[in-house]
């Protein structure tokens, strides 16, 4: 079965300084992996994903990931963070077929001024 | 106008009611999904659909049905609404041909009372 854990419910940075949100999965078959925002008031959007094309991904808004394999992780990063990006980040595993996408607890962003 | 449109967006409503959430999509889509936000939770898989002949249940079905009235049109309802039903709930689609990244709507906040 699968399952994601992203650790950290908050976190909270200085505007201008290193995000890193932390993401891992479990998988029996390779999986397809996402991260989403979800800002105040609106539904989810697709911040990047991976689909075995490369380990490094990017995606909107400075944000990158990298799938490592070994360490079951999948951990979102952004060298320099600004206050629009306080959200909620959801970290998504899924297999081919789509319908069995799992979604971490997500973790809350605070960005301080 | 959204991709994915969910109507009401907000609702309060009596224990023992029966209530329904629609979802309308025009993003051409074939597979569409019910999911419930709690807080510390992330989402929960309620229904979701392939196709309009094709309806399967998900994690959290108990409680809910679900009507796929066209390709663009996934409803979902509460028989008999209960205060743990309180919550926010989404609607999305996705394309079977593509990849498996969702499109989420606004969501819809339900309070029962």
């Amino acid at each position: 079965a699968q399952s994601v854990t992203q650790l950290g419910s908050h976190v909270s940075v200085s505007e201008g300084a290193l995000v890193l949100l932390r993401c891992n999965y479990s998988s029996s078959v390779p999986p397809y992996l996402f991260w989403y925002v979800q800002y105040p008031n609106q539904g989810l959007q697709l911040l990047l994903k991976y689909t075995s094309a490369a380990t490094l991904v990017n995606g909107i808004t400075g944000f990158g990931a990298e799938f490592q394999k070994s360490e079951t992780s999948f951990h979102l990063t952004k060298p320099s963070a600004h206050m629009r990006d306080a959200a909620e980040y959801f970290c998504a595993v899924s297999d081919s077929s789509g319908f069995n996408t799992i979604f971490g607890a997500g973790t809350r962003l605070f960005v301080k001024a | 106008d959204a991709d994915v449109t969910q109507t009401p967006r907000n609702r309060i409503t009596k224990t023992g009611k029966r209530i329904m959430l629609e979802c309308s999509q025009t993003k051409g889509h074939d597979r569409m999904y019910w999911y419930r936000q709690d807080p510390g939770l992330g989402l929960r898989l309620i229904y979701y659909s392939f196709d309009v002949k094709d309806i399967n249940k998900g994690e959290i079905s108990d409680g809910y049905s679900v009507s796929r009235q066209a390709q663009a049109k996934f409803s979902l309802s509460l028989e008999s609404a209960i205060p743990n039903q309180t919550a926010l709930y989404f609607c999305a689609t996705s394309d079977s041909t593509r990849s498996t990244e969702a499109f989420f709507g606004q969501g819809t906040r339900l309070t029962v009372v």
